[in-house]
């Protein structure tokens, strides 16, 4: 266990549905990642937040939503995704100090979104 | 930004050789340089790290080589089990936010 909770695990979902991805922890970590792991591709940033502030938009397009409430929580909010959207989406926290990030990363073990 | 490029993208070897994945960055205010485990169907984990003030770093049988000026650092794994299957990701990063390698799928043949 990591300390990293990240729900739901599995999720299929046709191109018109709206539905979320949870991310929790309870490191006392204040930033938290979203990546995106496609086959064969290397890990993408997608968003980042430190101190619940988003300081990291990698080009991502609108159908994904961020939103961060608190240091423990990040969500990811799905709408109107294509089926390329299909991939393993892994959530991360780590350390700050001094607002600077200093630690390693402690990932979840991520949610597999198919979209048909 | 941070460009990290990762060598080879599979490597297969027979369990007890040793096994080498490169990495190359690009930009020389990058001080941290992790490395990360991830098993199949597991979520990554880190394995071993190296800060730009120091050249080497081991941990058992894993060791990490850092060269500043060339930019450029390596994994090395001795005496491979069928264990240490897995992807292996390099990262550099500066500050804030790590930029990963593409992976080396190693594959370890009892």
């Amino acid at each position: 266990e990591t300390g990293v909770t990240q729900t739901p695990r599995h999720l299929v979902m046709g191109m018109t549905n709206k539905k979320s991805l949870k991310c929790e922890q309870h490191l006392g970590h204040n930033a938290m990642y979203w990546y995106k792991q496609s086959a064969k591709k290397p890990l993408e940033l997608m968003f980042v937040y430190n101190f619940k502030e988003q300081t990291e938009n990698n080009s991502v397009p609108s159908r994904f939503s961020p939103e961060c409430p608190n240091s423990s929580h990040l969500f990811l909010h799905l709408h109107t995704l294509q089926p390329e959207d299909s991939a393993l989406y892994l959530c991360a926290s780590s350390p700050t100090s001094g607002g600077l990030n200093t630690g390693e990363l402690f990932f979840g073990e991520g949610s597999r979104l198919t979209v048909l | 930004g941070e460009n990290v490029e990762q060598h080879p993208s599979t490597l297969s070897v027979q369990e007890g050789d040793s096994a080498v994945i490169k990495c190359t960055y690009s930009d020389s205010a990058s001080n941290y340089f992790p490395w990360y485990k991830q098993e199949l169907g597991k979520r990554p984990q880190l394995i071993i790290d190296i800060r730009s003030n120091v050249g080497e770093k081991k941990d058992q049988r894993i060791a990490v080589t850092l060269n500043k000026t060339a930019k450029h650092f390596s994994l090395h794994i001795t005496e491979t089990q069928p264990e240490d299957s897995a992807v292996y990701f390099c990262a550099a990063r500066m500050g804030y936010i790590p930029t990963f390698g593409r992976g080396t799928s190693l594959i370890v043949h009892p």
